[in-house]
């Protein structure tokens, strides 16, 4: 079984600071690796995906995140905040390759961006 | 495109009581998966289908608990009779066969009074 733990449950950053949240999971074949992110009243949103090849993955919004097999960490970074950044970020791992893919979350993490 | 629609977006209802949610998967999608995030707990799956049978319902919680997908189109999840647990919010998401990418619909928030 695979599981997914998001080191701070909320995060508070500067408007124009880095933004990092932690991701570190636990699986017992390579895996597939997902960030989505939620913005107010809305449904989740993929914001980058890790299959195979690079380990450095950009994905939308300026956001990137890099794979680390030796340190079972998916980290996600975006360089400057921005005030539409606030929402809920969820990293999420799959390891099936048959008939679809069934995620396992972490708990999520909250981003508040200060002016 | 449309994306993965849910409806109603939101409910409130009283303990039990009967609520039906139903998905609308991006078109030509094989795969439908429901997913519930209860108060303060992580998204959690319930279950998949691939076209109308159930490939996976291993995180069903309980028999109080229904899903169908009517001919490998939409789908249906009731709950019946309705606890005060069940609150929270209920995802529907899709992904074509073979693809490693899940699209996920805005959710259907539900209250259980």
């Amino acid at each position: 079984a695979q599981s997914v733990t998001q080191l701070g449950s909320h995060v508070s950053v500067s408007e124009g600071a880095l933004v990092l949240l932690r991701c570190n999971y636990s699986s017992s074949v390579p895996p597939y690796l997902f960030w989505y992110v939620q913005y107010p009243n809305q449904g989740l949103q993929l914001l980058l995906k890790y299959t195979t090849g690079a380990t450095l993955v950009k994905g939308i919004n300026g956001f990137e995140a890099e794979f680390k097999k030796s340190e079972t960490s998916f980290h996600l970074t975006k360089p400057s905040a921005h005030m539409s950044d606030a929402a809920e970020y969820f990293c999420a791992v799959s390891v099936s390759r048959a008939a679809g893919n069934k995620l396992t979350f972490g708990g999520g993490t909250r981003v508040l961006v200060k002016p | 495109e449309a994306g993965v629609t849910q409806f109603p977006s939101h409910s409130v209802i009283e303990k039990g009581q009967t609520v039906t949610l139903r998905c609308d998967p991006i078109s030509g999608h094989d795969n439908l998966y429901w997913y519930r995030r209860v108060m303060g707990k992580e998204i959690k799956f319930l279950l998949h289908f691939v076209k109308e049978s159930k490939q996976d319902e291993s995180g069903m919680p309980n028999n109080r608990f229904l899903a169908e997908r009517t001919g490998g189109t939409y789908s249906t999840l009731k709950v019946q009779p309705a606890e005060l647990e069940d609150s929270g919010v209920y995802f529907c998401a899709s992904s074509p066969a073979g693809a490693n990418t899940i699209y996920f619909g805005e959710g259907s928030w539900l209250t259980v009074v």
